[in-house]
């Protein structure tokens, strides 16, 4: 299993705030995806980075893929309530299954 | 709208009953996969199948099987439930390595 760690475990802030969630890894992906869990809920996709060093943009979400695909980021720009939920990274590798991080937990209050 | 449809939201089973978790997915997946999920362990892996009556085992098989005799259907199976076995449980499915499309989630408590 390709580990994938995630930091920060927990973010709690204002609305309005920025923040950066990261995602990182000692083995190689050839695609790394973000999902958006909220409670009682399966996780949703958000985006697919492909190739390293890749930027997308989601709103007031940047995603960005390290050059050498072992690690990737995510900026929330002006966080809203709305954002709160668990925020996972996870890895394609070579076998059918994806690796997945352990979550960053992120709340937003008003 | 694609999806992926667990049949419980939410199970009570005491110990020692067998139980039956199911996932239908309706966008023609070759791929489906069973994880739980628990606070500060993140997403494990217990089973996945690439192809009907195919199945390969995750990271935590042990005390669950699965099933999988159509290509829309596949479930998961607590032999004798146990207390450790309390957990949100989420189906997924995928086409080869795309990415994943999760079901809502089955909370199940065993008591």
């Amino acid at each position: 299993t390709q580990l994938l760690e995630q930091s920060p475990q927990f973010l709690s802030i204002q609305e309005g705030e920025n923040l950066t969630v990261y995602c990182n890894s000692s083995s190689v992906f050839s695609s790394l995806q973000w999902y958006r869990q909220e409670p009682g809920e399966g996780p949703v996709l958000l985006v697919t980075v492909v190739t390293g060093g890749e930027v997308k943009k989601l709103k007031r979400l940047t995603f960005q893929f390290g050059d050498a695909r072992k690690d990737s980021s995510l900026h929330i720009t002006a966080a809203q309530p709305g954002d709160t939920g668990l925020y996972l990274c996870a890895g394609v590798g070579s076998g059918y299954a994806l690796n997945f991080g352990k979550g960053t937990s992120l709340l937003v209050t008003p | 709208d694609v999806k992926v449809t667990q049949s419980s939201r939410y199970l009570v089973k005491r110990t020692g009953e067998k139980v039956f978790l199911e996932c239908v997915q309706d966008m023609d997946h070759e791929n489906m996969f069973w994880y739980r999920q628990d606070p500060g362990l993140g997403l494990r892996l217990i089973y996945f199948s690439y192809d009907v009556k195919m199945k390969e085992k995750g990271d935590i098989p042990e005390g669950y099987s699965v099933s999988r005799e159509k290509k829309e259907r596949f479930s998961l199976i607590l032999e004798s439930a146990s207390t450790n076995q309390t957990s949100m449980y989420l189906c997924a499915s995928s086409l080869r390595q795309a990415s994943y499309t999760f079901g809502s989630g089955t909370r199940l408590t065993v008591v």
